[in-house]
């Protein structure tokens, strides 16, 4: 079945410098990603999104990149301050899906000041 | 704009007993789901309704169960409460024109003793 999963389970940065986090998944024929960032005690938030056409995208103060070889992705966020602070999410419907999503585990960011 | 609300907020049952747990949806949005979020796990899949009808399942048992009404809130209801069923239970908003452009509410801390 889909899966998706994250690199590292938590991670720890600098205020100010650069964040990076990594999701791999497992279908090939994934064609939409979603990054979700979860503060503590409230429910995902929508960050950003990429579909497979396209390597890049960019927002505010965040880039997704997806490499479809290797089916990996990774969002970075620049300037990392402690409101970054929090769990970040990778998703991506599965197959035939009735826009249902599936999560990966999930990497908790921690900013140090 | 109103969010995604969920009540209650936090809740405790014994195993065994039946619980009901209530979302209001964004205003506008038609379609709702239903998210299971173990600790330290990304949110997984229960079930969506749209029109009051169940549009996608994930893998949970027949105990679990939800309802949509006509001003498009939803129940998500458990039976035969077990203590692997605590958990953030999260629900998530869409108009269903818009793929998978959900708002998830903060939860209801479901403990199970």
């Amino acid at each position: 079945g889909e899966s998706v999963g994250l690199h590292l389970p938590t991670l720890s940065v600098q205020e100010g410098d650069n964040s990076i986090i990594n999701c791999a998944y497992s279908n090939s024929a994934s064609d939409y990603f979603i990054w979700y960032k979860q503060e503590s005690g409230k429910g995902p938030q929508f960050i950003i999104d990429i579909r497979s056409n396209m390597d890049k995208r960019q927002g505010q103060r965040v880039t997704v990149l997806l490499n479809k070889t290797v089916k990996h992705l990774s969002l970075q966020i620049a300037a990392t301050q402690p409101g970054d602070s929090a769990v970040y999410f990778c998703a991506t419907p599965p197959s035939g899906s009735a826009r249902q999503l599936t999560f990966g585990s999930g990497t908790q960011l921690t900013v140090l000041p | 704009e109103t969010g995604v609300t969920q009540s209650p907020t936090h809740l405790i049952k014994t195993r065994g007993q039946q619980v009901t747990l209530r979302c209001s949806s964004q205003s506008g949005h038609n379609t709702v789901s239903w998210y299971q979020q173990a600790l330290g796990q990304g949110p997984q899949f229960i079930f969506q309704y749209y029109r009051e009808e169940e549009n996608g399942r994930g893998n949970f048992p027949p105990r679990f169960s939800g309802l949509q009404f006509p001003n498009y809130s939803s129940e998500l209801n458990v039976n035969a409460l077990e203590l692997d069923d605590s958990a953030l239970y999260l629900c998530a908003s869409t108009k269903a024109s818009l793929n998978y452009g959900y708002t998830f509410g903060s939860g209801t801390r479901l403990t199970v003793v």
